[in-house]
């Protein structure tokens, strides 16, 4: 099915470790983005790519890298995680016209603990 | 001043009745979008409906609604009929801007619970 794929689903990593999570679209979407979601908060937006070859830091995105490795993939690194980032993160694609009231389409999520 | 507000932790409905949801949002951008979420407890992110700050009459898809109220800067979700289904968390979002990168921002979520 046509869509959004994260990886993976599920993590737990010590506090120091370093990680990278994928994103992949299939729509030929030129936007993504990584969002996190934390109880009582809401999703914030950590980084954005709003064309292939470009990103830009959102509302969070310290302790945090990515890659739009190309139109298809845009990746979150983690270089030394910690407990505050201990939360479930989103990547979601759309069209650039979001004036067109395209949404998004997001991925399903990743879980990640950080002990 | 928040973005976006949802007033509303929680919300109970009895099945097949009509439920509200609200959303207020603060912006000075002439050119806004309104979109609503849905998240069921499976955890992914379902788009509903989008109100653009220009368009005339309120946004419809089948039995989601959005009342779109510019003056007073809200706008709220209806959901009729509802279906247990519908029990999920609802987000409101906003986009800002027109051209280029076009922020969205989103509130805390509403917990809706259909009873049957």
């Amino acid at each position: 099915n046509a869509g959004v794929t994260q990886t993976p689903k599920f993590q737990v990593l010590k506090t120091g470790q370093s990680m990278t999570l994928q994103c992949a679209q299939d729509m030929n979407h030129n936007s993504m983005y990584w969002y996190r979601q934390d109880p009582g908060m809401g999703l914030r937006l950590i980084y954005y790519s709003a064309s292939e070859g470009t990103t830009d830091k959102g509302e969070v995105p310290n302790g945090y890298n990515v890659s739009r490795l190309n139109k298809r993939e845009f990746s979150l690194r983690l270089e030394s995680a910690a407990p505050s980032q201990t939360s479930v993160y989103f990547c979601a694609s759309s069209e650039r016209a979001q004036s067109e009231g395209y949404g998004y389409t997001f991925g399903s999520g990743t879980r990640l603990t950080v002990v | 001043a928040q973005k976006i507000t949802q007033t509303q932790p929680g919300m109970f409905v009895q099945e097949k009745e009509a439920v509200t949801l609200d959303c207020t949002y603060d912006t000075s951008d002439p050119s806004y979008g309104l979109f609503w979420y849905k998240q069921p407890s499976s955890g992914e992110m379902i788009f509903l409906i989008y109100q653009g700050s220009y368009d005339q009459q309120n946004a419809t898809e089948g039995r989601y609604s959005l009342n779109f109220q510019k003056a007073r800067k809200s706008a709220n979700l209806v959901i009729s009929a509802s279906q247990l289904g519908d029990s999920a968390m609802y987000f409101c979002a906003m986009r800002e801007g027109l051209e280029g990168y076009q922020k969205v921002t989103f509130g805390i979520g509403t917990k809706l619970q259909v009873i049957p």
